[in-house]
């Protein structure tokens, strides 16, 4: 069974780094068979699509175009986790964090969330 | 990339059948067939109901259907029951190599 357990700070000043970490269980980060995703959820935006990372005889990445630029996400094949890297944060990116699994166009597993808050 | 668009909310009674749609582009729902149901309940994080516009993942009831027609896809939940109260979200893969979610429906169960 497939488990996601994400890790990283809840508080982030303005203009700093948010990064965030998801460790997998069951699965390798290297699997070419699946994409690993960063997802948010605010009330004002809803669900928003971050971007991907993924490896198909090499590691590719896909952002959101509103966030190309301040994003990224980078995989480590020695501790099986992807990270999430958002620089420059303003008071709107304040969300839930998630990181999900996706194969076949569907994301099945997802991490338990994490709260981020951006605030001096 | 706007979001699909979806009604804020539905409401059913138990045994009735509801239906959500989720209306995109031909820049995504219309051009593939990569779209996908979640259902959120309150404080819990999204659970994968339909995958490729009508495929159910192993243990998701049959009560559950998805279909699609152009720049539409809707998600049907028959024999409603209490616990289908959640908020439910559509999302699709689109030409740009990126995704977009819906905005949500709230499914109430009278």
């Amino acid at each position: 069974q497939v488990q996601l357990q994400q890790s990283g700070p809840g508080l982030v000043k303005p203009s700093q780094t948010l990064s965030l970490t998801c460790a997998i269980s069951g699965d390798s980060v290297s699997s070419n068979i699946v994409g690993w995703h960063w997802i948010r959820q605010s009330p004002s935006r809803g669900l928003e699509w971050l971007g991907r990372t993924y490896y198909r005889s090499k590691w590719y990445n896909d952002y959101a175009v509103s966030m190309r630029g301040r994003i990224t996400i980078d995989a480590d094949t020695s501790k099986n986790q992807f990270s999430l890297h958002l620089n420059s944060v303003t008071p709107e990116d304040t969300a839930v964090y998630y990181c999900a699994r996706n194969r076949y166009f569907g994301m099945a597993v997802w991490g338990q969330g994490t709260t981020v808050t951006v605030s001096s | 990339q706007s979001a699909l668009t979806q009604p804020p909310s539905v409401s059913g009674s138990p045994g009735q059948s509801v239906t959500i749609s989720c209306t995109g582009t031909s820049s995504d729902v219309g051009y593939y067939n990569r779209v996908s149901w979640y259902r959120q309940p309150p404080g819990t994080a999204p659970q994968l109901m339909i995958y490729e516009v009508a495929n159910r993942p192993s243990g998701v009831p049959d009560r559950f259907s998805g279909s699609k027609s152009g720049n539409t896809a809707s998600l049907t939940i028959s024999g409603l029951q209490a616990e289908d109260e959640a908020d439910y979200y559509c999302a699709s893969y689109t030409t740009s190599i990126t995704y977009v979610f819906g905005t949500g429906t709230r499914v109430n169960v009278l």
